[in-house]
């Protein structure tokens, strides 16, 4: 089984700052992982991925992640937050040679001006 | 561009009836999945198709079924609608890994049902 932990449901940061959503993870075999935004009103969208290779990935937004094996982590970062990030940002997770994605509950992104 | 369309944005049932959500894809996914989006629960997986005719029971099955005759097309079939049923739903489809490919799933709009 697989599942996905995000501890912060809410997180609320000064426009400019920087921001870690958390994200760990629980799977008894290789995994992969996602990191998906929502906008309001709007569907899900991959923001960036990690399937091998280097454990840091990048998005083309400034958003990064890095896998962390021994800690079963996956947090996304950005260093200079601005109003356009507020969304709804959600971690999952599939194994090696299982299609079914597995979605954390959530953490709303607020940017405060 | 992959695209995944959800037949409605919003639907409004009434509690016994018969619900269809209908979900289509145009990049020849072989994997389609039905999702419900909601506060504080975030995406629980009610079922998830790996071919035409193929589904497996997700997290939450209970009170749905689907199916999947194309493979361009996944239904979500509410047998008999009920209010704990009112929710988003999503739908999104992926190609299968081992092909060389990265993949990952691109999901639809979302339909929003209230049952009353």
């Amino acid at each position: 089984a697989q599942s996905v932990t995000q501890l912060d449901s809410q997180v609320p940061v000064f426009e400019e700052a920087p921001v870690e959503l958390r994200c760990n993870y629980s799977s008894s075999v290789s995994v992969y992982l996602f990191w998906y935004v929502q906008y309001p009103n709007q569907g899900l969208q991959l923001l960036l991925k990690y399937l091998s290779g280097s454990t840091l990935v990048e998005s083309i937004n400034g958003f990064e992640a890095e896998f962390n094996k021994s800690q079963t982590s996956f947090h996304l970062r950005k260093p200079s937050v601005h109003i356009s990030d507020t969304a709804e940002y959600f971690c999952a997770v599939s194994n090696f040679g299982n299609e079914k994605l597995t979605f954390g509950t959530g953490t709303r992104l607020t940017i405060i001006p | 561009d992959v695209k995944v369309t959800q037949s409605s944005r919003y639907l409004v049932k009434r509690t016994g009836e018969k619900v269809f959500l209908e979900c289509v894809q145009d990049m020849d996914h072989e994997n389609m999945f039905w999702y419900r989006q909601d506060p504080g629960l975030g995406l629980r997986l009610i079922y998830f198709s790996y071919d035409v005719k193929m589904k497996e029971k997700g997290d939450i099955p209970e009170g749905y079924s689907v199916s999947r005759e194309k493979k361009e097309r996944f239904s979500l079939i509410l047998e008999s609608a009920s209010t704990n049923q009112t929710s988003m739903y999503l739908c999104a489809s992926s190609l299968t890994r081992g092909r060389g490919r990265d993949t990952e799933a691109f999901f639809g709009q979302g339909t929003r049902l209230t049952v009353v």
